[in-house]
């Protein structure tokens, strides 16, 4: 166990919609990274959040949002849903802003109808 | 671009037998270099680091050649619990904000 948890563990929206992910960093983890993995593909970094600022940003249009929050929690902000959307969304939790040790959480299956 | 290729197998070896597989990076200021193990539809595990001078964690070696750009990973005694499949991953700055680029992954499949 990792410690850090995300919710919901599987979702199912629709394209055009709004959908918003969760995670719960481990404790004393102060940096929230998030992942996108495609069926058959490796995780996709999407942003990094890092004492509630975004740090860092891979090749995601605006539509893809995020929050941190005091408890160093976050979420995963979704608009006009996709198909291409549909992935395992994982959320990751470090300190002080390193790759070195990354704990990730067990994601959330989303699928895009 | 920033890539990091490996074969993605799958890679069938009976128990027992050495396996090792390799990947590729296209960006030679690359900083940091990991194995990530993931279960089928679980999340990404680290698996050990990556240094210049090798390293070594029980049956597990990893080896990084900064001059080829590539980054190996030799299992020894290979166990039934090894199957899952092997994520080469790269780092391209010393901190976090670029995120970690994975591989697609190298499938392994440990039979009886």
């Amino acid at each position: 166990e990792t410690g850090v948890t995300q919710s919901p563990t599987h979702l199912i929206k629709t394209r055009g919609q709004q959908v918003t992910l969760r995670c719960s960093s481990q404790s004393g983890h102060n940096t929230v990274s998030w992942y996108q993995q495609a069926l058959g593909q490796g995780p996709q970094f999407i942003f990094q959040y890092y004492r509630e600022e975004e740090n860092g940003r891979g090749n995601f249009p605006p539509r893809f949002s995020g929050l941190q929050f005091p408890n160093y929690s976050s979420e995963l902000n979704v608009n006009a849903l996709e198909l291409d959307d549909s992935a395992l969304y994982l959320c990751a939790s470090s300190y002080q802003a390193t790759n070195e040790k990354l704990f990730f959480g067990s994601g959330t299956q989303l699928s895009v109808l | 671009r920033k890539e990091v290729e490996q074969d993605p197998g799958p890679f069938n070896v009976p128990e027992g037998a050495t396996v090792a597989f390799n990947c590729t990076y296209s960006n030679s200021a690359s900083q940091s270099f990991f194995w990530y193990r993931q279960d089928c539809r679980k999340e990404p595990k680290l698996l050990m680091s990556v240094y210049s001078s090798g390293n070594e964690d029980g049956r597990f070696t990893a080896q990084l050649n900064r001059a080829s750009q590539y980054i190996s990973l030799l299992i020894r005694d290979s166990k039934l619990s090894d199957s899952a499949t092997y994520l080469c991953v790269v780092s391209f700055s010393g901190g976090g904000a670029d995120g970690l680029t994975f591989g697609k992954g190298t499938h392994l499949i440990i039979q009886p």
